[in-house]
């Protein structure tokens, strides 16, 4: 069964820290792998999409990273800020015909001042 | 801002009433997807509409239906509403000729079932 699965579910860091989120999916036939955040109650944004043949890419102070071998993936955030505060979700394109979009539960991020 | 919209942004019905949810896209955008996220949940994908025909539907019974419209509206509509329908709807559009990653989600509408 093709899952994505998200550690930790919640994270709360003081002001500046760096921090990593986790993203694992059960089949590494992917055809890529997204990060979204999601502010509350709101839609989704996307952060950055790696390619299946990447293994990360960059935007600010966020690197994303992808090992399909291991089917892992993490989203590094550089000096965190209470605006970076919201759900952070995963989603994986499993290869196939009908290119399936699975999505993690998120991580919700609460960066305090 | 996406350039997608949505209403309403709450709703509150009762079990067994219908409900229309409605979706704004930007001109050109002429696919369109509906997901529904549950409280703590990831979005599940419900269907998706290209030219005003629903190309694609994931495991939603029959009473989720939908309309998409020449000038890039779309509408949601769910029958005999249940408890479990209480979440959060989301509409992404994409443009013509873009791959399918390259969607803009709208805001979402909250509907709440009694």
């Amino acid at each position: 069964k093709q899952e994505v699965t998200q550690i930790p579910a919640a994270l709360s860091v003081p002001e500046g820290e760096n921090l990593v989120l986790n993203c694992s999916f059960t089949d590494s036939a992917i055809y890529n792998l997204q990060w979204f955040r999601q502010d509350p109650g709101k839609g989704l944004t996307s952060l950055l999409l790696i390619q299946s043949s990447q293994r990360e890419q960059t935007s600010g102070r966020l690197n994303a990273s992808l090992d399909k071998s291991s089917g892992r993936s993490t989203l590094y955030i550089a000096a965190s800020q209470p605006g970076d505060s919201a759900t952070y979700l995963c989603a994986v394109r499993y290869a196939g015909n009908n290119r399936k979009l699975i999505w993690g539960l998120g991580t919700s991020l609460a960066v305090n001042p | 801002e996406t350039g997608v919209t949505q209403s309403p942004t709450h709703l509150i019905k009762t079990r067994g009433q219908q409900v229309t949810l409605r979706c704004s896209s930007q001109s050109g955008h002429n696919t369109v997807s509906w997901y529904q996220q549950a409280l703590g949940q990831g979005p599940q994908f419900i269907f998706q509409y290209y030219r005003e025909e629903e190309n694609g539907r994931g495991n939603f019974p029959p009473r989720f239906s939908g309309l998409q419209f020449p000038n890039y509206s779309s509408e949601l509509n769910v029958n005999a509403l249940e408890l479990d329908d209480s979440a959060l709807y989301l509409c992404a559009s994409r443009p013509q000729g873009a791959s399918k990653d390259e969607q803009f989600f709208g805001p979402g509408t909250r509907l709440t079932v009694l």
